[in-house]
């Protein structure tokens, strides 16, 4: 079968990183999504990997590792505003993507 | 308007009720969705609609039909829903590689829908 999974829920300080993992089973592999999305608002695209490595954008920064079926998020130098729930999916070989139940990460001063 | 717009943002029905959700995308994409969101659960695939066909059903009640006249627009009919469909119903779009696109996905701000 497909899955994500993620944690639940994390919590980071102000300025610190943090970083969110993700392992992922798919029926065939297209790429991994992370998704950012505050509370009561549509979720944005933050990061498409679909090579082994790292991304970087800005303060965030993504990663993946094919052969472990794995990804994370790191954020960096963390602001109050990015506290939010951060969706991993992964693009199967129908190029349907196959959601993670989200991480909530709360951050405090 | 740009991006993905989706009306009404909250919606309150009762179950023997028929209402519609509305969306609509200026992004020129080729592609539009319908997820429903409940809490702390992954977002569940409905319905897909690649240049206006019907590509993706995934079990969903009869009691949602899906409705895509064109490209930029999708609704979803909603009758004799249960109490168990409330939920947040996000509609997104998407351009596939083909259409010179990469399958990203953007979100419209959902429609919060209770059923009493």
């Amino acid at each position: 079968g497909q899955n994500i999974d993620q944690p639940t829920e994390m919590t980071a300080t102000e300025g610190a990183i943090v970083q969110i993992n993700c392992t992922y089973q798919t029926s065939g592999f297209n790429g991994l999504f992370w998704y950012q999305q505050h509370a009561g608002e549509a979720p944005t695209f933050l990061s498409y990997n679909v090579l082994d490595g790292l991304e970087e954008k800005g303060r965030f920064s993504s990663f993946l590792s094919r052969s472990k079926g794995y990804s994370y998020l790191l954020l960096k130098e963390l602001q109050m505003k990015d506290s939010a729930s951060y969706l991993c999916a992964g693009m199967d070989s129908n190029y349907q993507l196959i959601w993670g139940a989200g991480t909530k990460l709360i951050i405090k001063p | 308007e740009t991006g993905v717009t989706q009306t009404p943002r909250h919606l309150v029905m009762g179950m023997t009720n028929k209402k519609s959700l509305k969306c609509e995308q200026h992004l020129g994409h080729n592609a539009m969705y319908w997820y429903k969101q409940s809490a702390k659960k992954p977002l569940e695939l409905m319905f897909v609609y690649n240049f206006k066909e019907q590509t993706e059903n995934n079990s969903v009640p009869s009691r949602f039909s899906p409705e895509c006249p064109n490209s930029s627009h999708l609704f979803l009919h909603l009758h004799t829903l249960q109490p168990e469909d409330s939920a947040l119903y996000l509609c997104a779009s998407s351009q596939d590689q083909i259409a010179g696109g990469t399958y990203e996905q953007y979100f419209g701000p959902g429609t919060r829908l209770t059923v009493t």
